[in-house]
């Protein structure tokens, strides 16, 4: 069984662009959740998607968005990239649906802003 | 508001010493707990989940319902333990993880 995929693995953009990257869930899991990564804050939940619905937000401006397609794939958008936006992004699939909330993570894509 | 704790950035043991990564949950229904472990390069994994009860690589996880806490203990510290941890709390549409623990084995 295929792991999640995410793409790419990396990235180099400038500042004032904007990004969009990709997960691929585990074959029928309809949660995908994406995650920001980096040294100080850990772990932080920007959103998440069940069956092509955003069903919960973090705290993270409206440059963040995102979206889910009816094959559970899932689409991240950072607009207006900062430097602070530099971070590995981790997306993370789950069944979904009121089973169990366990997460299988993908490899990430590691954004660097200059 | 639901939030894990895990109240120390790093941790170094020496290796054969007992570990022990400390976690704090506050939810007031009955939690899914998770423990995920990210090694150097690779992705992060599931370690273990409170509602299996299991041991992994040696380590075992308690759920503490009165002192809101799921700690993390292994008995005797090995050099490939060396990694970052994190605890979670499982709900209905996301995952809470706590900012995560680094634990260095020292030789």
């Amino acid at each position: 069984k295929a792991g999640v995929t995410q793409t790419p693995r990396y990235l180099i953009k400038t500042r004032g662009q904007q990004v969009t990257l990709s997960c691929s869930p585990i074959s029928g899991h309809r949660s995908v959740s994406w995650y920001q990564q980096t040294p100080g804050q850990g772990l932080q939940f920007l959103f998440e998607y069940f069956s092509e619905t955003q069903r919960n937000k973090g705290n993270f401006p409206g440059r963040f968005s995102g979206r889910q397609f009816s094959n559970s794939r899932s689409e991240m958008n950072v607009s207006t990239l900062e430097l602070g936006d530099s971070a590995l992004y981790l997306c993370a699939s789950s069944l979904g649906g009121g089973g169990s909330t366990e997460a299988f993570f993908g490899q990430g894509t590691r954004l660097t802003v200059v | 508001a639901q939030r894990v704790t895990q109240p120390e950035k790093l941790l170094s043991v020496f290796k054969g010493a007992p570990v022990e990564l400390k976690c704090n949950y506050s939810y007031s229904g009955s939690p899914e707990l998770f423990w995920y472990v990210q090694y150097s390069r690779q992705r992060l994994q599931l370690l273990l989940r409170h509602i299996s009860r299991e041991s992994i690589k040696g380590f075992t996880a308690d759920l503490n319902k009165g002192e809101t806490s799921f700690h993390l203990k292994k008995p005797f510290a090995q050099e490939e333990d060396s990694a970052m941890y994190y605890c979670a709390l499982g709900l209905d549409d996301k995952i809470i993880f706590g900012k995560g623990t680094r634990l260095h084995i020292l030789p």
